[in-house]
């Protein structure tokens, strides 16, 4: 069974407009990780945030912002006024146990048009 | 500071050759993936080290592909002999310790096999 799911293989999206990446995952630890990384076109995978699982406050980070429910196991990735160089394939991951072993989706390519 | 290095950026090699991937992880760090990433998935994880040591080589296929992390800085990742299959990015990331903390990724060595 699929440990992060990314139901959406491509979005494609007009410049500032908002778009929501969704993940969903799927741990029986009550202690876990989840993260959100880029990799755009140059293909290094490029580190965004880590929300552990005690902590279910939403974050914003600039035009970037997280919503994190335990409830639904989900850990969705929302940006606002999108831009170009936004565009890029958006791996969620979940990180469990006691050796950091990390858990990727298969990503949700973002394509911005200008 | 200095990035996760990996070298060469890209291989092309004919099957049943063999070929071998190095990665010098970010100073100070103690834990070193090698993920293998297809086209169009998420990365998956191969091989993890907690300094010299394996932490995870369940996704490893041992029969062809083989890793080492001598003296617990620099790895290398060798596969004898190569299949079309293995056609792939591999990707090196380290992390500060164990616990749940964000990996940082090198930009990855494309291998293809004719």
């Amino acid at each position: 069974a699929q440990k992060v799911t990314q139901a959406q293989t491509e979005i494609s999206v007009v410049e500032k407009e908002d778009v929501t990446l969704d993940c969903v995952y799927e741990t029986r630890d009550t202690t876990y990780y989840l993260f959100w990384y880029k990799q755009p076109p140059s293909g290094e995978l490029v580190f965004l945030i880590r929300r552990n699982s005690f902590d279910e406050q939403n974050e914003i980070s600039g035009r970037y912002s997280w919503n994190f429910q335990k409830s639904t196991s989900s850990f969705n990735f929302t940006i606002t006024a999108s831009q170009v160089v936004d565009s890029a394939v958006y791996f969620c991951a979940l990180s469990e146990g006691d050796f950091n072993k990390f858990y990727f989706g298969s990503g949700t390519k973002l394509n911005v048009k200008p | 500071e200095a990035g996760v290095a990996q070298s060469p950026r890209y291989k092309i090699i004919e099957k049943r050759q063999s070929v071998a991937f190095w990665c010098n992880p970010i100073s100070g760090h103690a834990t070193l993936y090698w993920y293998q990433q297809i086209l169009g998935q998420g990365p998956k994880l191969l091989i993890q080290f907690q300094n010299n040591g394996v932490v995870d080589d369940s996704q490893l296929p041992k029969d062809r592909f083989s890793a080492e992390r001598l003296k617990g800085v620099d790895s290398t990742l060798k596969i004898q002999p190569a299949k079309l299959e293995d056609s792939a990015v591999y990707l090196c990331a380290s992390s500060k310790e164990q616990s749940n903390t964000e990996a940082f990724f090198g930009q990855g060595t494309r291998l293809t096999v004719v």
